[in-house]
């Protein structure tokens, strides 16, 4: 149980283009979902963290205009990633969590290679 | 605010010794942790957690780790080491008392080698 899938795996597009992602609770019911960018050898850089129904909220310096998140549904979130350029190159992490405590240990999705061009 | 600090980047054991990952955070109340590992090519799996109660906590795969509050540690441990367990480790901390959101801060990862 608790499996989190992304789509797609990877993509490579080029500058200026818009890139979607999604992330999908499979087998539970998601009420928060995160976002996060990893690069190599760092750790997870929390990007924002998303409520279903309900506006993301974002880490300071993510620009919420670049990295549009929306939750519509329980089981699904996406990530666009706007008039991409190639610092936005990078690995994106989903991840979701069963229920608000904050105990709960969060479900990771196998993450999106994205590479601009 | 919430740290964490994974003081090795890399861990070497031999298969079958016993290993540890170390991991000390910072929080101002009192902390839940986490244990994730991260497969070559694999999202992060959930290993185990310390919400409250008994300091040693039991996971999966034979993991354990001990939750110490004077050390303000997390020290990931397993018995007898698999070639199979190499991977990156990564610890996480909440605070609790920090906001109405559940942010969770991560260390940057302990890359485990067993070596046959």
């Amino acid at each position: 149980g608790a499996v989190v899938s992304q789509h797609p795996s990877w993509v490579i597009c080029k500058s200026g283009t818009s890139v979607k992602i999604e992330c999908r609770s499979l087998d539970f019911q998601a009420t928060t979902m995160f976002w996060y960018r990893q690069f190599p050898k760092q750790s997870l850089m929390l990007m924002a963290t998303s409520n279903e129904g309900s506006k993301a909220t974002y880490e300071q310096g993510v620009e919420k205009d670049k990295f549009l998140i929306n939750h519509a549904s329980l089981t699904l979130s996406t990530l666009t990633v706007t008039s991409a350029h190639p610092e936005d190159s990078s690995f994106y992490i989903c991840s979701a969590t069963a229920g608000l405590a904050a105990y709960n240990e969060q479900f990771f999705g196998p993450g999106t290679r994205l590479t601009v061009l | 605010a919430q740290s964490v600090a994974q003081p090795e980047d890399q861990v070497n054991v031999a298969e079958g010794n016993p290993l540890t990952v170390k991991c000390t955070y910072s929080v101002s109340g009192n902390p839940y942790l986490f244990w994730y590992v991260q497969y070559p090519n694999r999202g992060l799996q959930f290993l185990l957690k310390y919400i409250t109660g008994d300091n040693l906590v039991k996971g999966s795969y034979g993991f354990e780790a001990e939750f110490n509050k004077s050390q303000t540690s997390f020290h990931l441990k397993k018995p007898s080491a698999l070639v199979s367990d190499s991977a990156l480790y990564f610890c996480a901390v909440r605070d609790p008392t920090s906001g109405g959101y559940q942010k969770v801060t991560f260390g940057i990862g302990t890359k485990l080698q067993v070596i046959p």
